[in-house]
């Protein structure tokens, strides 16, 4: 079946940088976008952007541009999230998700299963 | 920057219809999504394009829209359905992507 595995929590002091990885199985990557949503402790879902899987070329919503870098290893069918100079308040889960498309309308499904992200000194 | 409207929370008995409204002024012009997120999950599909339902979504779940506003509905709603509920669409030039803020379904 279509499914996104995530890797695991990570606990990163601040200034440092993070990867996260999402691996997809059941479908080849390519055919479908990749997209990336925040989800803050105790807060609703942010759209971070996404990542166009056959070019490579990523999009980035306002509040996640400089820090944030959507790549791709299409060899090993996985999507990665790298957050650079961590602050405090990037602490949240990371939900990647397979981008539908039809006519320039857009949802997401499957989602992968989070990974929480916690920045502390 | 564009923004869905959702209630904070909707609570009901076992058995009735919930309805959650998410409104914005884009919606006449783009469809409407809705997504479950159970404590400690991942979201899920449950509707998409304004009235479809995935597989395996049972039949209770059902979307409408009316002018601004997309409406979500839940027949005879049972405790499994307790949950964060979340709309997403996109702005008018369909160039941002943009979730509600979420409604929070206590089944009591």
């Amino acid at each position: 079946q279509v499914q996104l595995v995530q890797s695991g929590s990570e606990l990163k002091k601040p200034g440092a940088s993070v990867k996260v990885s999402c691996k997809a199985s059941g479908y080849t990557l390519t055919s479908y976008g990749m997209i990336w949503v925040r989800q803050a402790p105790g807060q609703g879902l942010e759209w971070m952007g996404w990542i166009n899987t056959n070019s490579g070329n990523p999009t980035y919503a306002q509040g996640f541009r400089g820090r944030f870098v959507f790549s791709l290893d299409t060899s090993v069918s996985t999507a990665y999230l790298q957050i650079s100079s961590l602050k405090a308040e990037d602490t949240a889960v990371y939900y990647c998700a397979r981008k539908m498309a039809v006519a320039g309308h857009n949802w997401f499904d499957p989602w992968g299963q989070g990974t929480l992200v916690t920045v502390s000194s | 920057s564009y923004e869905l409207t959702q209630p904070p929370s909707v609570s009901l008995s076992p058995g009735q219809t919930a309805r959650i409204t998410c409104s914005g002024d884009a919606l006449p012009k783009q469809y409407a999504y809705w997504y479950q997120q159970k404590p400690g999950q991942a979201p899920v599909l449950v509707i998409y394009k304004d009235t479809e339902r995935p597989s395996g979504i049972p039949e209770r779940f059902s979307g409408s829209r009316s002018g601004t506003t997309v409406t979500l509905t839940i027949s005879g709603v049972q405790a499994e359905d307790e949950a964060d509920y979340y709309c997403q669409s996109a702005d008018s030039s369909a160039t941002s992507v943009v979730f509600g803020g979420g409604t929070k379904l206590t089944v009591l």
